[in-house]
């Protein structure tokens, strides 16, 4: 089955910088790849995702990119403030319909 | 617009008892997840239905079973409850395909 794997586990930035969270995958057949931000206490919600026939995705501060080849996808996060200190989750989606994560990041941003 | 529902939120379980997870989704959504969630783990997925009547494993089905006779209700039932199903249980739903999950807030489960 698939395995999602999500670099770094911690990561704190300070107000105004930007946030890279990144994401390797081991099959090719997965074409599904979103990324949940989950709050403290609630459960994980949907912030952008991306088809395999994509590249490149942007929604105002986030970004999310992906390298079928290289089977890596990352997500951007630019200008961060403290209201985007959560945990990150990237998953990844083959034909059998369900959904593999990865372990997540907790993102601190400092004001 | 209550979305996915689960029930209860805290549970204390003590080791052989038996238990079911409840969890309803006014969406009217034709795919429905159990994940559980361990501390810097991520979220390992448990079953799924792709609709009512239909179930299948996903990475860690053992030791949970799982039933799908209405497209609302989805419950995951213990049977003996052992300490290494500690965790915290998330319900999700989904139209299916390349569609967002929506999740529950979890059920937080701790078996002594």
């Amino acid at each position: 089955g698939e395995n999602v794997e999500q670099h770094p586990s911690t990561l704190s930035v300070q107000e105004g910088d930007s946030a890279v969270i990144k994401c390797t995958y081991s099959d090719s057949a997965s074409n599904y790849f979103p990324w949940y931000k989950q709050e403290l206490g609630k459960g994980p919600q949907l912030i952008i995702d991306i088809r395999s026939n994509v590249g490149e995705k942007k929604d105002q501060r986030i970004a999310v990119t992906l390298n079928k080849t290289a089977k890596h996808f990352s997500l951007h996060i630019t200008e961060t403030q403290p209201e985007d200190s959560a945990v990150y989750f990237c998953a990844a989606k083959e034909r059998r319909d369900d959904m593999r994560f990865g372990a997540g990041t907790r993102l601190t941003v400092k004001p | 617009n209550a979305g996915v529902t689960q029930t209860p939120k805290f549970r204390i379980l003590k080791i052989g008892q038996s238990m079911t997870l409840q969890c309803t989704q006014d969406m009217n959504h034709n795919y429905m997840y159990w994940y559980r969630q361990d501390p810097g783990m991520g979220l390992k997925l448990i079953y799924y239905s792709v609709g009512a009547g239909i179930t299948d494993k996903g990475e860690v089905p053992n030791g949970y079973n799982v039933s799908r006779s209405t497209t609302e209700d989805f419950p995951l039932r213990l049977e003996l409850a052992a300490p290494s199903q500690t965790s915290v249980y998330f319900c999700a739903s989904s139209l299916g395909g390349f569609t967002e999950a929506f999740f529950g807030q979890g059920t937080r489960l701790t078996v002594v």
